[in-house]
């Protein structure tokens, strides 16, 4: 299947700090991708889709201010946490998508202490 | 948002076992996928279901989609120490306004009999 490369894996931060995770698509184009938060056993939750060239759109409830996105090419978009504090601490995973199929990255285990 | 409801939530398996799991909605979908996620990683992807009644295998896993659209199962054979993981189901309705934006189930465990 195809690949999509999140970095980094992990991150552990400090309060107050920004934190960028990048999510690549190695070897197709994604006008369009997912950012998702997961917590400790349940699933994934959407937090907002990525679109290269315009504005990111955002799930209710998320902050856009909190996690700015930036597609800034068809293989790369990124999530940054501004500010962040320890209940922001969680697993964000990216997904693409090929055709009627979705691919996911590794996922990033963000700490924030 | 939605979400597709996925059974069970948690099951045991023995090594050897064939095990099941199922994922319906009250909305119709025109695409699902079964992926499977370990411990700490993204999820992968099993299975691609594009048509009613499909009948699909990947080896030791077969899914199917449901005549009605509506639901979906995924059955694994001979189960073995490494199927442990958590699967997920997905529908996917095309024509979404945010372009293939799928609608996850909550996931089934799969743990190993102590």
């Amino acid at each position: 299947g195809a690949v999509v490369s999140q970095h980094p894996s992990r991150v552990i931060c400090k309060s107050g700090t920004s934190v960028k995770i990048e999510c690549r698509s190695l070897d197709f184009q994604a006008t369009t991708m997912f950012w998702y938060r997961q917590f400790p056993k349940q699933s994934l939750m959407l937090m907002a889709t990525s679109n290269e060239g315009s504005k990111a759109t955002y799930e209710q409830g998320v902050e856009k201010d909190k996690f700015l996105i930036n597609h800034a090419s068809l293989t790369l978009s990124t999530l940054t946490v501004t500010s962040a504090h320890p209940e922001d601490s969680s697993f964000y995973i990216c997904s693409a998508p090929l055709y009627t199929e979705a691919f996911f990255g590794q996922g990033t285990r963000l700490t924030v202490v | 948002g939605q979400q597709l409801n996925q059974s069970p939530q948690s099951m045991f398996i023995q090594e050897g076992e064939d095990v099941s799991m199922n994922c319906t909605s009250s909305s119709i979908f025109n695409t699902w996928l079964w992926y499977k996620q370990e411990p700490g990683e993204g999820p992968v992807l099993l299975i691609a279901l594009y048509k009613a009644g499909e009948l699909t295998s990947n080896g030791r896993l077969t899914a199917q989609f449901g005549i009605t659209r509506k639901d979906s199962f995924l059955n694994i054979s001979a189960s073995i120490p490494s199927d442990v993981g958590i699967y997920f189901c997905a529908g996917l309705l095309r024509g979404e306004a945010a372009g293939n934006k799928l609608t996850f189930g909550g996931g089934t465990r799969v743990l190993v009999k102590p």
